[in-house]
């Protein structure tokens, strides 16, 4: 099974409008992360938000939050007020485990392309 | 600005030839990370160093190795190099260490061709 799934491969939002972006995960681990990065076209990762298993409130970065939903095993990320340098490749990461040494598994992506 | 830095940016080779990606972690960074980016397998994870040690170990094919040396720097190596090794190859640096959000902040990458 995948780790992490991403579902929509593409999607358009209007400038300024709120967007949600889905993952869901699979894991029998009680301990885990997840995080979000973006990849603008120019190709560098950037790290926008991280939520840990065990922590009680969403996560939010600015216009960023995390919608955390652990019994439905989602993580889905809102971005609010969509900006035209939004518009990247979104992708959701997930490391299992107590430590940071452990595998990385990313999303295969969703392409966010906002619109004027 | 990540702070981490890849060379070289572009590297074009032949099949069956092997070829070293280099890596250096932002300042402060123990951990050291390794992905391969393609546009059939994705985002995939190779390898983790955290202080000179091997910690986590992904896809990672036996023709590739990696290593993280005493100043922190590492290098990912490719040998006998086939089509479909050619990706763009990303390395990522964090603190490491403790559980907990450790951020990984990623190099501008290294774009591989093998012709």
């Amino acid at each position: 099974a995948q780790k992490i799934t991403q579902t929509q491969p593409g999607m358009f939002v209007q400038e300024k409008e709120a967007v949600t972006l889905d993952c869901t995960y699979d894991t029998s681990d009680p301990s885990y992360g997840l995080f979000w990065y973006k990849q603008p076209s120019s190709g560098e990762m950037i790290f926008l938000i991280y939520q840990g298993s065990y922590d009680q409130q969403n996560a939010t970065e600015g216009r960023y939050s995390l919608n955390f939903q652990k019994a439905r095993k989602s993580a889905n990320l809102v971005i609010s007020a969509s900006q035209l340098g939004d518009s990247a490749m979104y992708f959701c990461a997930m490391r299992e485990g107590e430590d940071n040494f452990n595998k990385f598994y990313f999303g295969s992506g969703t392409k966010l392309n906002v619109k004027p | 600005d990540s702070g981490v830095t890849q060379t070289p940016k572009h590297l074009i080779t032949a099949t069956g030839q092997r070829v070293t990606l280099r890596c250096s972690p932002r300042s402060g960074d123990l951990s050291v990370y390794w992905y391969q980016q393609s546009l059939d397998q994705g985002l995939q994870f190779l390898i983790q160093y955290y202080n000179g040690e091997e910690r986590a170990k992904g896809n990672i094919l036996e023709r590739f190795s990696a290593q993280q040396f005493p100043d922190l720097h590492s290098e990912l190596n490719l040998s006998s190099l086939e089509l479909g090794d050619s990706a763009l190859y990303f390395c990522a640096s964090s603190v490491g260490g403790t559980f907990g959000t450790d951020t990984q902040y990623f190099g501008p990458g290294t774009r591989l061709t093998v012709l």
